[in-house]
Parts: C-alpha cells; structure tokens; sequence
C-alpha cells in the first residue's frame, strides 16, 4: 500500500525561527517520487519540489531544503528564517508505480502559522 | 503564461441536482488529473486523463461520478444526483507529461457546496 503520513498538524513559530516540516511515506515500489506542494490562504496548490527515489542528494532551494532519507523513508522539509508569507498548509505527496500512471497519494498536510 | 483555471470558483447546488466542473489545462499539457480535497484533508486522487482517454479513474467514488475530455484539453467533471457528502474543493491539475515522475500543476479549485 502507498500511504504519506505528516504527523504535525499545525505548527507555529515565530518570524526568524527555522522549521522543518515531517513526512514520511510507505511504498513497496523502488521507483518513486516525492513531491512537496504549498497550500496558501487562497486555496491553489503550488509545486515545490520533486525528488526520486534514486537520488538522496539533499536539495536547498533559497531558505527552503529538503532532506530524503530512504533508511527512514522520510522526506523532511525545513524552512530557515520563517516569514510570515511561508504561512500554509504544507502537502507531501508520493507518486508510486503502485498507484496509477501518477496520480499523487497525499498526506493529510501540516498548517504552519508564522507570526510576526 | 497561464496556469490551470478552473470555473465556475463555487458552486451551490441542492441535494440531488446536477452539476459540471470544468477545468482548462496549461496549454500543451497532455496529462489531466482531478482530485477531491475535503476540509482539513489532502486532495484525494478521482481521475486520470492522457490525451482524451481515461489512463485511471480507479479514485471515482460511484457511478454518479463521471468525467470526460473530448478534445484532450478541456476536461468536465460531471456529478449525478448530488448529495452532501459531496461537498469538497474538487481541484484539477495538469502535467506536460503525465506519469510518476511529472510536475502537476493545480488549478485554484471549485468549492461544491451541496445544500
């Protein structure tokens, strides 16, 4: 079975601090894909990030980095010096070959407020 | 350029009406998805498109549900005798490739509200 589990359901900070943001998914496949999506206030969902399952290169992408850890099936995403504009729900997604021809298997999302 | 738009933004309709969601595709895009999302929840896989053909629609809950993309750009989603349970942001993406490995692109969503 394909499941994502975020455990955090909301998590606040406060401006400036760093925080990483949990998933960690279940496959039988070996050929996978890791998706990060953010989900602001007004509701579209944007694309962050795509890792496979072949390449455990950890990624930075300005203040935001990506940690994939097969050994733990995980794949954690850390913001450095919040802002208040990184306010939203944040999705981890799976694309497996278990599933269909790519359709995302999602968790349930973490809500992370950043205060000013 | 343009991203997935998705109309009407919302929708209310009564218990067992009929409605149509459309969704317009990044131009080019051959791979359509459409996924319901409910509060507090992750959008939860309906159904598949590459091209005008239906790749999956394994996520399709029941009959009343049914989707089609005639041309391979434009896609409606179609819900028969709708009930409350129906009510979700019903969000569509598009992906120039399809597969495990593509990019999706999500439109902003249609809020069904089913009264």
């Amino acid at each position: 079975a394909q499941k994502v589990t975020q455990a955090q359901t909301e998590i606040s900070v406060v401006e400036k601090e760093d925080v990483t943001l949990d998933c960690v998914y279940e496959t039988r496949d070996t050929t996978y894909y890791l998706f990060w999506y953010k989900q602001p206030p007004s509701g579209e969902l944007v694309f962050l990030i795509r890792r496979n399952s072949f390449d455990e290169q950890n990624e930075i992408s300005g203040r935001y980095s990506w940690n994939f850890q097969k050994s733990t099936s995980s794949f954690n995403f850390t913001i450095t010096a919040s802002q208040v504009v990184d306010s939203a729900v944040y999705f981890c997604a799976l694309s497996a070959h278990g599933g269909s021809q790519g359709n995302l298997i999602f968790g349930k999302g973490t809500k992370l407020s950043v205060k000013p | 350029g343009a991203g997935v738009s998705q109309t009407p933004s919302n929708k209310v309709t009564e218990k067992g009406k009929y409605v149509e969601l459309r969704c317009d595709p990044i131009s080019g895009h051959t791979a359509l998805y459409w996924y319901r999302q409910s509060l507090g929840q992750g959008p939860e896989f309906l159904i598949y498109f590459q091209g005008t053909g239906a790749a999956d629609d394994s996520g399709l809950p029941n009959d009343r549900f049914f989707a089609v993309r005639p041309e391979g750009s434009v896609s409606t989603l179609k819900i028969q005798r709708t009930e409350r349970g129906d009510s979700a942001m019903y969000l569509c993406a598009s992906s120039p490739t399809g597969g495990r490995w593509g990019e999706q692109y999500f439109g902003p969503g249609t809020r069904l509200t089913v009264t």
